[in-house]
């Protein structure tokens, strides 16, 4: 069965202190696809990276990063020098033989000036 | 930049009543989908859509539920006849194809009393 795990449901930093956050994913195909959406207190849901399954270079847009690793089932999200304008909830999905995106349980980032 | 449109942004209605949601899709993606995000919790796919028909549906779309493209632009979530728990926000979204992001709309918050 399909399934993504956010582990972490809250993390607070402050301003400028580098965050990882985690994304376990579990999947019987070998064909799959692996997202991160943002949602921020306005409430919407806006895309951030895709990844599919044959592609395991990390990928790099500005802070923020992405480290996955099939062999652990991983697909974590680094934001370098986090902002206050960072602060939303996170989610990881994941695409396999199905229509549907299957949500992790998100993770709220809190970024204190 | 195109996007996908939601109206309206809330919708409060009695427990009973029939509601429409509406979603413009953006214009040369070909499939659609309705997630729901019941307050402070993850993210739930409802149904895809694909070449006038579903093409996938979850557990939570029921009889009560139903979708229609009535013209060339719109996208519609009919729920019949709404109970308490269908309060949430419903996020219509759209993609090229089945496995490339999916872009969401703002959302519509729905109430139901």
């Amino acid at each position: 069965a399909q399934k993504v795990t956010q582990a972490q449901t809250e993390i607070s930093v402050v301003e400028k202190e580098d965050v990882t956050l985690d994304c376990v994913y579990e999947t019987r195909d070998t064909t799959y696809y692996l997202f991160w959406y943002k949602q921020p207190p306005s409430g919407e849901l806006v895309f951030l990276i895709r990844r599919n399954s044959f592609d395991e270079q990390n990928e790099i847009s500005g802070r923020y990063s992405w480290n996955f690793q099939k062999s652990t089932s991983s697909f974590n999200f680094t934001i370098t020098a986090s902002q206050v304008v960072d602060s939303a909830v996170y989610f990881c999905a994941l695409r396999d033989s199905n229509y549907q995106l299957i949500w992790g349980a998100g993770t709220k980032l809190i970024i204190k000036p | 930049e195109p996007e996908v449109t939601q109206t309206p942004s809330h919708q409060v209605t009695q427990m009973g009543q029939e509601v429409i949601l509406r979603c413009v899709p953006i214009s040369n993606h070909l499939y659609f989908y309705w997630y729901r995000q019941i307050l402070g919790q993850k993210v739930e796919f409802l149904v895809s859509f694909y070449n006038n028909e579903i093409s996938e549906k979850s557990e939570i779309f029921d009889d009560q539920f139903s979708v229609e493209r009535p013209d060339g632009s719109n996208f519609t979530l009919k729920i019949r006849s709404t109970k308490l728990e269908d309060s949430a926000m419903y996020f219509c979204a759209s993609s090229v194809r089945p496995n490339t992001e999916a872009f969401f709309g703002q959302g519509t918050r729905l109430t139901v009393v």
